[in-house]
């Protein structure tokens, strides 16, 4: 079963547009949330990520929402540039290390 | 500072015959996690080191494959005999022990990957 979801796996945005990309996750026990950032044929990036003590971090453009009754995290780009077009990953970790990734959100910022 | 490198990028291979993947991590970086993603899907744990000891191996897909640390330093991951739905990417990624369970040190950060295709 998959604990992590992504059930966008595409979304299209203008330039300059804000950017929101959404993940699910079923498992209560879940305390820390990172979003990865993918070029093609290169490792994920670190974007990043929220604890579950927090609602809400903003690290520049990016801002992450944390909604743990709905079990929701969103990420927002604000403005959206076309070099953010790029493949982002959720990804849930909580007890261990490991992390749980969604199956990864394509976006492309069209100029 | 260099950040984790993998080796070989790419390998092709015939199913039966065995292959090795490298990964260095961040200096210092006591954690070495592998991941795999296979047809585009997911990205998988499979295991975790801390230092050299297997802290989490329960992602591993079989006795095929076998992860080893030496040292405490590089990682390497054996698979033996490939089959051809090991064809994947390899992804390993390291990260400091954190002081405490919120701090930033429980981010990973990942290598380019080794893309593997067993025909």
């Amino acid at each position: 079963d998959q604990q992590v979801k992504q059930n966008s796996p595409s979304l299209s945005v203008q330039e300059g547009r804000i950017s929101i990309l959404n993940c699910d996750y079923t498992n209560s026990m879940f305390d820390y949330f990172l979003w990865y950032k993918k070029y093609p044929a290169e490792g994920p990036t670190f974007l990043i990520s929220i604890s579950s003590i927090k609602d809400k971090n903003e690290d520049g453009r990016f801002t992450v929402f944390l909604n743990k009754s709905a079990k929701h995290l969103s990420l927002h780009i604000v403005p959206s540039q076309p070099g953010d077009s790029a493949v982002y990953f959720c990804a849930a970790s909580g007890g261990t290390y490991k992390y749980i990734f969604g199956t990864g959100t394509r976006l492309k910022v069209l100029a | 500072e260099a950040g984790v490198t993998q080796f070989p990028s790419h390998s092709v291979i015939e199913k039966g015959q065995t292959v090795t993947l490298r990964c260095d991590p961040i200096s210092g970086h006591d954690n070495l996690y592998w991941y795999r993603r296979v047809m585009g899907k997911e990205i998988k744990f499979l295991l975790h080191f801390v230092k050299e000891s297997k802290q989490d191996e329960s992602g591993m897909p079989n006795n095929r494959f076998l992860a080893e640390r030496t040292g405490g330093t590089y990682s390497t991951l054996k698979v033996q005999p490939a089959e051809l739905e090991d064809s994947g990417v390899y992804f390993c990624a390291s990260s400091q022990a954190p002081p405490t369970p919120y701090s930033g040190a429980r981010v990973a950060f990942f290598g380019q990957g080794t893309r593997l295709t067993v025909v």
